[in-house]
């Protein structure tokens, strides 16, 4: 079946510091793919996504490539700031329309 | 400006009681979705609904319930056999295989 596993948190890290959050999915044919984001007492945003291999999503300086060779669409931001610290949520969305989502992983940015 | 709007933001329940959580969209959105939030276990969907007057089970439904009378509702009522209901709440809805907007939630709690 359909699945989404994303690397466990809490991830910490300083301010201007570079973030990469891994998230690898299982999925019969192309799925669409997503980066949530839920900030505190809030619910999901939807941060970026892609629809087909080797494409990139891109938003507020996080992207995310989907690469269909490791079914992977890892989240990454060049230097992230204190205002980035939430919760993220992968995410895929198959022929059926379901959408899976990952179990979220907690960012935490120092000042 | 369109969007999804729950209510209340937080809810408390007596043992024994139902208790019904509101959904409402603006987005002229043909579907719309329920899910639970625990910590640590991400989103599971309760109920969706794809059209007014239709609404199918999803992962988690037991002890929860749902009408779509109209359009731009779509209230979960979280029943008396609903023996853990303290979670996040959230809700959204879908446009044709857009992503899905997510609403703010609403925390329940049991005195």
């Amino acid at each position: 079946g359909n699945s989404v596993t994303q690397m466990e948190g809490p991830v910490t890290l300083s301010e201007e510091a570079f973030l990469t959050i891994n998230c690898t999915y299982t999925a019969t044919g192309y799925p669409s793919l997503f980066w949530y984001v839920q900030y505190p007492g809030e619910g999901l945003q939807l941060l970026l996504k892609a629809t087909k291999a080797d494409d990139k999503g891109s938003n507020k300086g996080f992207e995310a490539t989907y690469r269909k060779e490791t079914t992977s669409f890892h989240l990454e931001k060049g230097s992230v700031q204190v205002s980035d610290s939430a919760v993220y949520f992968c995410a895929l969305m198959n022929r059926d329309d379901k959408i899976i989502f990952g179990k979220g992983t907690r960012l935490h940015i120092l000042p | 400006d369109g969007g999804i709007t729950q209510s209340p933001k937080y809810l408390f329940r007596k043992e024994g009681q139902n208790v019904t959580l509101s959904c409402e969209q603006n987005l002229n959105h043909d579907a719309m979705y329920w899910y639970r939030q625990d910590p640590g276990q991400g989103l599971r969907l309760i109920y969706y609904s794809q059209i007014v007057n239709d609404f199918q089970k999803g992962d988690i439904a037991e002890g929860y319930s749902v009408s779509r009378e109209k359009k731009e509702s779509f209230p979960l009522t979280v029943t008396s056999a609903q023996k853990n209901p303290t979670a996040f709440y959230l809700c959204a809805s879908r446009h044709g295989n857009q992503p899905q907007h997510f609403g703010d939630g609403t925390r329940l709690s049991i005195l």
